[in-house]
C-alpha cells in the first residue's frame, strides 16, 4: 500500500525564495492535514482540508504561507518569501475521515539560509 | 499554552520489562486520544487510540489507559522490545483538530 507521499524530502534554499512542498494523500482519504515540527513548538497543525476544501487554517503562521488542494490526490504548501525561521520539518497527513486516525508522510526537512 | 504535555523527555528500560509513557492534558473538550510512534527521518505512525468514554484499550503488547478525572493517559508496552525504541507522541482530539505532546524518547536496551 502506498502511504502519504511528500516531496521533496529535503529542501535547502536562501531566504526570500519561494518554496513549494508537495503531498499526495492515501487514495480514498478525504481529509488532508499539514503540520510543522520545530524544536520550540513541537508538532503543530497548520491547516486541514476536507474533500479538498480548507476547513481550518488558523494554524497558518502568516500571509507568507498558503496551501491548496486542487484535487483529491494532490496538495501544496507554499511559502513566499521564505525566512530562516521557517526552517522546520513539514509533515502532510491524510485520513479516511476527519475523525479517523491520521497517516503521516515522512516529511520535508526545510532549511532556509 | 501547552494543552497536551509529556513531562518525560526520555525513558530507558530493559528488554522484556514494561515501558510506561505518560501524558497529561488540560482541555476538557478533548474526546479522543491517540498515541503515535516516530522513528528518525520518518513520519509519526499511528499506534493505538482511546475514546473519552472508555478507560482502557488494548492491542497486543500495547495498552492505553485514560483517567478522565485526572486528565491523564498512559501507554503501557509489555514486554518491551529493542524495536520499540522511538519517540512516542500522545495526541488529543477536539473536533477534527489534533494537539500533540512534545514526545518521549523511549530506549529499550537489549
Amino acid at each position: 500500500d502506498a502511504g502519504v507521499i511528500q516531496s521533496p524530502r529535503h529542501e535547502v534554499t536562501e531566504m526570500g525564495q519561494e518554496v513549494t512542498l508537495r503531498c499526495k494523500p492515501i487514495s480514498g482519504h478525504n481529509s488532508l492535514f499539514w503540520y510543522r515540527q520545530t524544536m520550540m513548538r513541537g508538532l503543530e497543525l497548520l491547516i486541514y482540508f476536507n474533500n479538498n476544501v480548507p476547513i481550518d487554517d488558523s494554524g497558518m503562521p502568516e500571509d507568507r504561507f498558503s496551501a491548496k488542494m486542487p484535487n483529491a490526490s494532490f496538495s501544496t504548501l507554499k511559502i513566499q518569501p521564505s525566512e530562516p525561521r521557517d526552517s522546520a520539518v513539514y509533515f502532510c497527513a491524510s485520513s479516511l475521515g476527519a475523525d479517523q486516525p491520521q497517516h503521516f508522510g515522512d516529511g520535508t526537512r526545510l532549511s532556509i539560509l | 499554552d501547552q494543552q497536551v504535555k509529556q513531562n518525560s523527555p526520555s525513558l530507558s528500560v530493559q528488554e522484556g520489562r514494561i515501558s510506561i509513557l505518560n501524558c497529561d492534558y488540560t482541555n476538557s473538550m478533548f474526546d479522543y486520544f491517540l498515541w503515535y510512534k516516530k522513528y528518525p527521518a520518518e513520519g509519526p505512525t499511528f499506534l493505538i487510540s482511546i475514546s473519552s468514554i472508555k478507560d482502557k484499550n488494548e492491542d497486543g503488547r500495547f495498552t492505553v489507559f485514560l483517567n478522565k478525572s485526572a486528565k491523564h493517559l498512559s501507554l503501557h508496552i509489555v514486554p518491551s522490545q529493542p524495536g520499540d525504541s522511538a519517540v512516542y507522541f500522545c495526541a488529543a482530539r477536539s473536533g477534527s483538530r489534533l494537539t500533540f505532546g512534545e514526545g518521549t524518547q523511549l530506549t529499550v536496551n537489549p
